[in-house]
């Protein structure tokens, strides 16, 4: 069965700083790849999602992910954090279509302001 | 994207009893999720309910604990029964959009309290 692994479970940072929260899968074949965000009281939310093309996708907010498919990485990015990007963020994988989402665990983001 | 609304949005149960929690779209989509997301952790799909039919269930997820009613393409039911408090969670909607083919959108959630 396909798996998603989120290694940074919790990460502080302050505000201004890069952010890099890794997304790594274990599916060898054809996926879709998505970031969602659940901010604190919110529900969750589309940040970007990758199916094909270009690896480097932008999202909202500012955020970015990166596709390696050597290295079946789904890795986000955003330059300069700042204290509304507080949030869990969750790294999700789709196998093709009618499969189901499979979510990694989650990473809690505090930002200081 | 769609517009997802469920009701609740949260309640206090006692162990034994049932709830209902509704899932409204505000567009016509095929498919219809239920996750559950325990305490500090992620997502689980309970199953996928399908219009028509009776809904697939996830691996260690049965009918009779989560009975799924979809009675039209906007519309759909997850029942928590015979609840104990390791049922406590928060249980969340999601539809596949309609012209987002292949992406998900979640509703607000139902957070579960059992007692």
């Amino acid at each position: 069965a396909q798996s998603v692994s989120q290694h940074n479970h919790h990460v502080i940072l302050s505000e201004a700083a890069s952010l890099e929260l890794g997304c790594n899968y274990s599916y060898g074949g054809t996926v879709n790849l998505f970031w969602y965000v659940q901010y604190p009281g919110q529900h969750l939310q589309l940040l970007l999602k990758y199916f094909s093309g270009d690896p480097l996708v932008k999202g909202i907010k500012g955020f970015e992910a990166e596709f390696i498919k050597s290295k079946f990485s789904f890795n986000l990015r955003k330059p300069s954090v700042q204290w509304s990007d507080t949030a869990e963020y969750f790294c999700a994988v789709k196998k093709s279509s009618g499969d189901k989402l499979t979510f990694g665990t989650g990473t809690r983001l505090a930002v200081r302001p | 994207s769609a517009v997802i609304s469920q009701k609740p949005s949260r309640d206090i149960c006692q162990r034994g009893t049932s709830l209902t929690i509704q899932c409204q779209v505000d567009s016509q989509v095929t498919m219809m999720f239920w996750y559950r997301q325990q305490p500090g952790q992620s997502l689980t799909l309970i199953a996928t309910a399908n219009q028509g039919s009776e809904a697939t269930y996830e691996s260690g997820f049965v009918i009779d604990k989560f009975p799924i009613s979809r009675p039209n393409l906007t519309f759909s039911t997850l029942t928590v029964s015979n609840m104990s408090p390791e049922d406590s969670s928060i249980y969340l909607c999601s539809v596949e959009a309609p012209r987002a083919v292949e992406t998900q959108y979640f509703g607000p959630g139902t957070r579960l309290l059992v007692l």
